[in-house]
């Protein structure tokens, strides 16, 4: 049971907008922590894709966008490519961990 | 370029120690924090520990599931950071990262970046 609570799956066809809600608590997302998004294509290592809640690493298009609001982020995914197709995780700070914590991972699929 | 390589990913019986060496280079290591990260097949990320940097006394923070059996530390002169796995489970099977955050917003808001490509543990009789 991951402290950051991600849908296991979503899908879109290619063109579509879809998006990825995490969803925390008051010791972490709602505590003011940033969070951060990484796409991990699978047998590769995770990759930086969102930090600080909305800001895109370059290189990262802009069609991939976060954002943040009480206990939950969310991602947006728009103008949907097969390439697109992936594992996403949130990640945050949690004070009563004293660590940082993950989501459970959500897998895009592009019909 | 700015890069984490992991390395001593081993098959490994039950009740036995490991050590993970992750090397840096392309950035200031020290200013850095270092994470391990690991996952098991199929599954999702579980962040392990961390260890800060000498300016934060070198603090080390575990996982619930592998405080008191793994240990974190680094060495700053050689850009390295270690991660030794004691008292072994069949359930410590993943591949393990090392990940870091950078010296601005830390442990507490910071991102991970880079990561290394993992490194294959499997806990097995």
């Amino acid at each position: 049971q991951s402290v950051l609570t991600q849908p296991p799956s979503v899908s879109g066809a290619p063109g579509q907008r879809v998006t990825i809600s995490c969803t925390g608590s008051s010791s972490n997302i709602g505590a003011g922590y940033d969070v951060h998004w990484y796409q991990q294509i699978p047998g590769t290592a995770p990759k930086r894709l969102i930090y600080g809640n909305r800001y895109r690493p370059s290189g990262v298009p802009d069609r991939f966008s976060g954002s943040k609001s009480g206990t939950s982020a969310s991602l947006a995914i728009t103008g949907l490519q097969a390439e697109d197709e992936a594992d996403y995780y949130c990640q945050s700070y949690d004070s009563s961990l004293s660590g940082s914590v993950f989501g459970g991972g959500t897998k895009l699929t592009v019909l | 370029e700015v890069q984490l390589v992991e390395s001593g990913g081993a098959l490994v019986q039950p009740g036995g120690s490991l050590k993970l060496s992750c090397a840096a280079s392309g950035f200031t290591f020290s200013d850095s924090a270092v994470h391990w990260v690991r996952q098991a097949s199929g599954n999702g990320l579980e962040w392990i520990g961390h260890i800060r940097s000498r300016v934060d006394n070198y603090a080390t923070a575990y996982a619930a599931s592998v405080k008191g059996r793994f240990t974190i530390s680094r060495d700053d002169s050689e850009n390295t950071a270690s991660l030794q796995m004691n008292s072994l489970k069949t359930e410590d099977t993943a591949v393990y990262y090392c990940t870091r955050t950078d010296a601005i917003f830390g442990v507490f808001r910071g991102w991970f970046d880079p990561w290394g490509q993992g490194t294959l543990v499997t806990v097995s009789s």
